[in-house]
């Protein structure tokens, strides 16, 4: 989930098992979510995204859902692999045409082989 | 993401330097952003700019200043670099009408 202070939240896997990254968004407004993958020594890369008329997206073993009532949105990945392991965090469009977005402070995720 | 780049990959100055950072892309998006990363927090807009002829003030535009030299150029400048400047700075773009944005390497910024 989202981290007020300086240490990120971890979360530690094994290869080959399931992992579910959570992330808590506050503008009941927003209507675009993406999620970014961050590897050490790189630029956020995109994932997958997902509007705000759907519940549930899926990629290529990555899996968005989306709760708008408790405002909630998850990452699951599927059959996690050491090239995982990265920082992952959401970001959000507060809605409206401005196009910018907000994003939380990420998660770190440890694939152990 | 090769369609942005960003120069200098890493730089180290001193205090009370101007610096400039550099962003080009090849993805013939309208709209880029600068934004600044630093250890455990998210990232933080800076400025940005949905076409050549506008300028936007992020969040922390404080101490930062930008030009917008062409459609593919958005450069960052810190006119006097002090030791709070130190982190990571990032470029995005994003199409017209959209709102995934796509991220360049990074440079790496350190004010001595």
């Amino acid at each position: 989930g989202e981290n007020v202070g300086l240490h990120l939240p971890t979360l530690s896997v094994q290869e080959g098992d399931n992992s579910i990254i959570n992330c808590a968004y506050s503008n009941s407004a927003s209507d675009y979510f993406i999620w970014y993958k961050q590897e050490s020594g790189k630029g956020p890369q995109f994932i997958i995204d997902i509007r705000s008329n759907m519940d549930k997206r899926q990629g290529q073993r990555v899996t968005v859902l989306l709760n708008k009532t408790v405002k909630h949105l998850s990452l699951q990945i599927a059959a996690t692999q050491p090239g995982d392991s990265a920082v992952y965090f959401c970001a959000e469009n507060s809605g409206g045409s401005n196009y910018k977005l907000t994003f939380g402070k990420g998660t770190l995720l440890t694939v152990n082989p | 993401d090769a369609d942005v780049t960003q120069t200098p990959r890493n730089r180290i100055t001193k205090t009370g330097k101007r610096i400039m950072l550099e962003c080009s892309q090849t993805k013939g998006h309208d709209r880029m952003y600068w934004y600044r990363q630093d250890p455990g927090l998210g990232l933080r807009l800076i400025y940005y700019s949905f076409d050549v002829k506008d300028i936007n003030k992020g969040e922390i535009s404080d101490g930062y200043s930008v030009s917008r030299q062409a459609q593919a150029k958005f450069s960052l400048s810190l006119e006097s670099a002090i030791p709070n400047q130190t982190a990571l700075y990032f470029c995005a773009t994003s199409g017209h009408r959209t709102d995934t944005q796509y991220f360049g390497p990074g440079t790496r910024l350190t004010v001595l």
